[in-house]
């Protein structure tokens, strides 16, 4: 059973366009991280995020927490080729844990 | 400053050979974990050390996997004897303490023929 469901899957977009990334799950999660992964490398965190509600920024990038710590998103404005890669949500189930459930990632293709 | 080092970033070996991956944290970081990622089951914690001591080893997936940490700079994961659907990438990450943002290494990229 996979706790973290990624949407989509796949996404091929031009340079300069928006583009929204969901991570959802059925399960409450006291904290929630988003990576990038690029080919032939290890994830690299972007951002974490603990409160109900919460947003933040990192450039181009929005990050939201669903109310119910439920349920995330990733908005990238005017995307760049260098915003291209795989996209991993991960959920901690417990305050202060280091154990995090990765979703199967959004593989994201910007095109010049 | 080097980030975490893993070794070998290749490996291909045939079913029932023994293979060992190698990792080294970021110097000072005292907890590292194992994943394993496939197309399939995404990321998964596979084993947690804090100070070298094995912490959570829930994630290892059955007897022919094991991980050993005998010092603060080096870890191995062990499979024996391996089988196809051993095949995968496997991470080596390391954080300062439990609770801080664990980096990542470059992975192994194994194939069992």
């Amino acid at each position: 059973t996979q706790l973290l469901e990624q949407s989509p899957q796949f996404l091929s977009i031009q340079e300069g366009e928006n583009l929204t990334v969901y991570c959802n799950s059925s399960s409450v999660f006291s904290s929630l991280q988003w990576y990038r992964q690029e080919p032939g490398e290890g994830p690299v965190l972007l951002v974490t995020v603990v409160t109900g509600g919460e947003v933040k920024k990192l450039k181009r990038l929005t990050f939201q927490f669903g109310d119910a710590r439920k349920d995330s998103s990733l908005h990238i404005t005017a995307a760049q080729t260098g915003d291209t890669g795989l996209y991993l949500c991960a959920g901690a189930r417990g305050s202060g844990t280091y154990k995090y459930i990765f979703g199967t990632g959004t593989r994201l293709k910007v095109l010049a | 400053d080097a980030g975490v080092i893993q070794s070998p970033r290749h490996e291909v070996t045939e079913m029932g050979q023994e293979v060992t991956l190698r990792c080294k944290p970021i110097s000072g970081h005292n907890s590292l974990f194992w994943y394993r990622q496939t197309m399939m089951r995404g990321l998964e914690l596979l084993i947690y050390f804090n100070n070298n001591v094995p912490i959570d080893d829930s994630g290892m997936p059955e007897d022919r996997f094991s991980a050993k940490m005998p010092n603060a700079s080096f870890s191995t994961l062990k499979i024996q004897p391996s089988e196809p659907r051993d095949s995968a990438v496997y991470f080596c990450a390391s954080s300062s303490s439990e609770n801080q943002p664990q980096h990542f290494g470059d992975g192994t990229r194994l194939s069992i023929l």
